[in-house]
């Protein structure tokens, strides 16, 4: 199986700060690679596909990055919406493997 | 709009099986995969696996390989996740998310299953 490691696995930030995940795969996943958000008591959204693709209706102040086993998720200018647990996942082979994931909270 | 609309909470013995459905409604249902990922409280998500709801295929995680069965009903619109000899550590939250190209767009509301004598 391919293993998933987020870090920082919990970070504390700032409305208006620039904030940086990072998500490493065990292997080299070429840029199948998602990223979801989710918040407390509700089911994950997609955010980011296929590593930088925005999903249709996320704010652009989202953008992924990376490709083989290196990967970010960056939101530009942290809005009081976003605090939240992020995960990356892996559509490279099953199982589709998830990060632990990252607990963006405010400072 | 696009929605999936899963059943309603369930509390089960230990040892008991548990069948939770998924219901598609806004697309056509034969178009994308449904996965089925589950969230223990306080915890991460783990991906259980798929069903093709146009082949009636499916592809399960090694962990649960033994114990769950996902099943399709074209005429409804609906998935099925089925998992049997539940123990405690089967308290979870199940997600249900229809997936094409590699990514889940749409989830479910989730279903919780508690797992208690």
């Amino acid at each position: 199986d391919i293993q998933m490691t987020q870090s920082p696995s919990s970070l504390s930030a700032s409305v208006g700060d620039r904030v940086t995940i990072t998500c490493r795969a065990s292997q080299s996943i070429n840029a199948y690679l998602n990223w979801y958000q989710q918040k407390p008591g509700k089911a994950p959204k997609l955010l980011i596909y296929a590593a930088s693709s925005l999903q249709s209706g996320v704010p652009s102040r989202f953008s992924g990055s990376g490709s083989g086993t290196d990967f970010t998720l960056t939101i530009s200018s942290l809005q009081p919406e976003d605090f939240a647990t992020y995960y990356c996942q892996q559509s490279y082979s099953a199982p589709r493997t998830f990060g632990q994931g990252s607990k963006l909270e405010i400072k | 709009q696009v929605q999936l609309v899963q059943s309603g909470a369930e509390v089960k013995k230990p040892g008991a099986s548990v069948k939770v459905s998924c219901e598609a409604s806004g697309y056509t249902f034969t178009d994308y995969y449904i996965h089925w990922v589950r969230q223990a409280p306080g915890q991460g998500l783990e991906w259980m696996g798929w069903v093709s709801p146009n082949s009636g295929g499916t592809n399960y995680a090694q962990k649960f390989q033994d114990r769950v069965t996902m099943t399709r009903d074209t005429s409804i619109r609906t998935a099925y996740m089925e998992l049997s000899t539940l123990i405690s550590d089967d308290t979870a939250v199940y997600y249900c998310a229809r997936d094409r190209a590699g990514y889940s767009s749409t989830w479910g509301q989730g279903t919780l299953v508690t797992v208690s004598s």
